[in-house]
């Protein structure tokens, strides 16, 4: 069963401008993480945020997490058309195995 | 380029037909997963090994066994496969169970005739 749900479910924007992608979540976590999915290719492991920090960086990515709303989301900025992919959020409770949201399918255009 | 090494990239097989998907990873991670990705889904949870011990089975049908020989190998045996069954099986590592990142493989495209 999902444990999350993102939105948008899709996003479509032009390459240099920035990409926000939100995740919902239901239950207490250890963490959250963000991953990226290449058409046809396995998921690569983007950005992980402990349930105790409000915020973190990694390149031109920016992750928030507020688990009073149990939301994340996730900022790309700059974007560049090989941003192009599906990003999932995922949720750690520490008692089973990643949970994956619905994903956002982004479409960088050149 | 994956850590992860999944094969074949690709199988088609009939409803009677019985074959294995196999996954390798050499980073010292003790846990493995199977997950299962239709078109426009997120992976969905089949299967995870902890230790080579079977420590999580998502009330997967019988026609798909796992099986861990190693703490490097990973084999899903598939028989009597459905039509639905027809996915995306993606194969993932960590260095301990439920708590860090995934390491994935590129998944067998998998389509049952």
């Amino acid at each position: 069963s999902q444990q999350g749900e993102e939105d948008p479910q899709a996003l479509s924007i032009q390459e240099g401008e920035n990409a926000t992608m939100n995740c919902s979540y239901k239950t207490s976590i250890n963490n959250l993480q963000w991953y990226r999915q290449n058409s046809g290719r396995g998921l690569v492991h983007l950005i992980l945020i402990r349930s105790n920090e409000r915020e973190k960086h990694s390149g031109r990515l920016r992750v928030t997490l507020d688990t009073s709303k149990k939301s994340s989301s996730l900022l790309i900025t700059a974007s560049r058309a090989a941003d192009t992919a599906s990003y999932f959020c995922a949720t750690d409770t520490g008692r089973r195995a990643l949970t994956f949201g619905s994903g956002t399918r982004l479409q960088v255009q050149p | 380029d994956t850590e992860v090494t999944q094969t074949p990239k690709h199988l088609v097989m009939g409803m009677t037909n019985k074959k294995s998907l196999k996954c390798e990873q050499h980073m010292g991670h003790r846990a493995m997963y199977w997950y299962k990705q239709k078109a426009k889904k997120p992976p969905e949870l089949m299967f995870v090994y902890s230790y080579e011990k079977l420590s999580i089975n998502e009330s997967v049908p019988s026609r798909f066994s796992p099986e861990c020989p190693n703490s490097s190998l990973l084999n899903l045996h598939l028989h009597a496969l459905q039509p639905e069954d027809s996915a995306l099986y993606l194969c993932a590592s960590s260095q301990g169970p439920y708590n860090s990142p995934l390491h994935f493989g590129n998944g067998t495209r998998l389509t049952v005739t």
